[in-house]
């Protein structure tokens, strides 16, 4: 099974700051890692998809990179519609999620 | 427009067996390239992907949950089920579906989830 790890798990951010969180395999998955956002009571919504592709009609704040083990979602200046939960997930072998990160505010 | 709805037991006892349907529309599961999985949260924690039904019938459980899972498909009716034997008040959970995409090779469309509680 491939695990994925996120870090951290709780971050406070104010308005416009810029924000990273970090995504981990336990084994190589390529590019086949997507960003999801959530918001409570709410299914997920699907950011990134290929690790750095952005889905139509997110916006352009939202980035993501990385390949092999080690990911990032980038929210480049935080707006009050992004405080949820985020969570990565691998698509390379199966599903996996990661344990999820939610931003919170300061 | 793809869309995906939970239906089902809210309450289940330990020991019983849960079965969860989604009904969608908007695409043929009949169609090369589509699936539908199942993803699960318990309240406050994370996702776990369940198991996935492909086009062709293909089907893909998680490891850890194989034994106690079982995806079927109904492609006249535009349904999959699920089935979850030997029911835990730790599967106490809001059960979701998903529309595989065919390019994206990860789950776009969910339906809203259903909440089952597992207690006697």
């Amino acid at each position: 099974d491939i695990q994925m790890t996120q870090s951290p798990s709780t971050l406070s951010a104010s308005v416009g700051d810029r924000v990273t969180i970090t995504c981990r395999a336990s084994q190589s998955i390529s590019s086949f890692l997507a960003w999801y956002q959530q918001k409570p009571g709410k299914a997920p919504k699907l950011l990134i998809y290929k690790a750095s592709s952005l889905e139509s009609g997110v916006p352009s704040r939202f980035s993501g990179s990385g390949s092999g083990t080690e990911f990032t979602l980038t929210i480049s200046s935080l707006q009050p519609d992004d405080f949820a939960t985020y969570y990565c997930q691998q698509y390379n072998s199966y599903w996996t999620f990661g344990q999820g990160t939610k931003v919170e505010i300061k | 427009q793809i869309t995906l709805k939970e239906s089902g037991p809210t309450l289940v006892k330990p020991t019983q067996t849960l079965t969860l349907t989604c009904t969608f529309s908007g695409f043929s599961l009949s169609t090369s390239g589509v699936g539908v999985g199942w993803i699960r949260q318990p309240p406050g924690k994370a996702l776990e992907w369940l198991a996935l039904i492909y086009w062709n019938d293909d089907k893909r459980y998680s490891p850890s949950l194989k034994s106690r899972l079982t995806i079927t498909k109904d492609t006249s009716k535009n349904q999959v089920v699920l089935t979850m034997t030997n029911m835990d008040p730790v599967d106490t959970a809001t059960y979701y579906c998903a529309h595989r995409d065919d390019h994206l090779l990860t789950f776009y469309y969910w339906g809203q989830g259903t909440l089952v509680t597992v207690s006697s």
